[in-house]
């Protein structure tokens, strides 16, 4: 595609519940970020595939996040028994290769009731 | 732990003034730096990059980067309205930091 697409683009679950937020970035970009953003604060780094791997994974904040990138494309973000501090914008960007611009989706709103 | 650090905001600036925003990082290994800007409700869009020292101009805008003080800026000649948003810089990890919210007023 033309650029990061990510879905859904609102999601409004119950405390508790599974979530997952789906990313497809830009074709033939290697490296996948995702992100946490909270109202009036910068994106909170969370994790980092290059290929299928997730190279730095140290900003999942606990156990019930968790992400895959099984053919090296599409991303999945998976959140468990959601809190209703869960709710932000979570944020997918690619890039070509280490050192290019990263691209960034129009984010998956989540709110956590 | 990498960490970047950016200038306290917000930050208001008259039409027409130059808007100075500073950011700095904590490590030594980064060789590459990059403003985003972000408007309300949008996501961050790609301003400026810089990988050497010195200073790299594009229209109106100037990034200058310093690897010896590790701090890298970005300046905004003859600010517009539409430059109102939140600028967040990022060394090559793609670790950001808080932003910096900017106004300018008409």
């Amino acid at each position: 595609g033309a650029g990061v697409s990510q879905t859904p683009s609102n999601k409004v679950t119950e405390k508790g519940k599974y979530v997952e937020l789906r990313c497809d970035p830009i074709s033939g970009h290697t490296a996948l970020y995702w992100y946490r953003q909270s109202l009036g604060q910068g994106p909170e780094f969370l994790i980092y595939f290059q290929g299928t791997g997730a190279a730095d994974d140290s900003g999942l904040p606990n156990d019930r996040f968790f992400a895959v990138r099984p053919e090296g494309s599409v991303s999945t973000l998976k959140i468990q028994r959601t809190e209703r501090g869960d709710s932000a914008v979570y944020l997918c960007a690619s890039r070509l290769d280490q050192g290019g611009t990263i691209y960034f989706g129009e984010g998956s709103w989540l709110t956590v009731v | 732990q990498k960490e970047v650090e950016q200038n306290s905001g917000p930050l208001s600036v008259p039409e027409g003034a130059i808007a100075s925003l500073n950011c700095t990082y904590s490590d030594r290994v980064s060789q590459s730096f990059f403003w985003y800007r972000q408007y309300s409700g949008k996501s961050p869009e790609l301003i400026m990059s810089i990988y050497s020292n010195g200073d790299k101009e594009d229209g109106r805008f100037t990034a200058q980067l310093n690897k010896a003080s590790q701090y890298v800026s970005l300046l905004i000649r003859d600010s517009q309205p539409s430059d109102s948003a939140t600028y967040l810089c990022a060394g090559d990890d793609m670790r950001f930091g808080a932003g910096t919210r900017l106004t300018v007023k008409p």
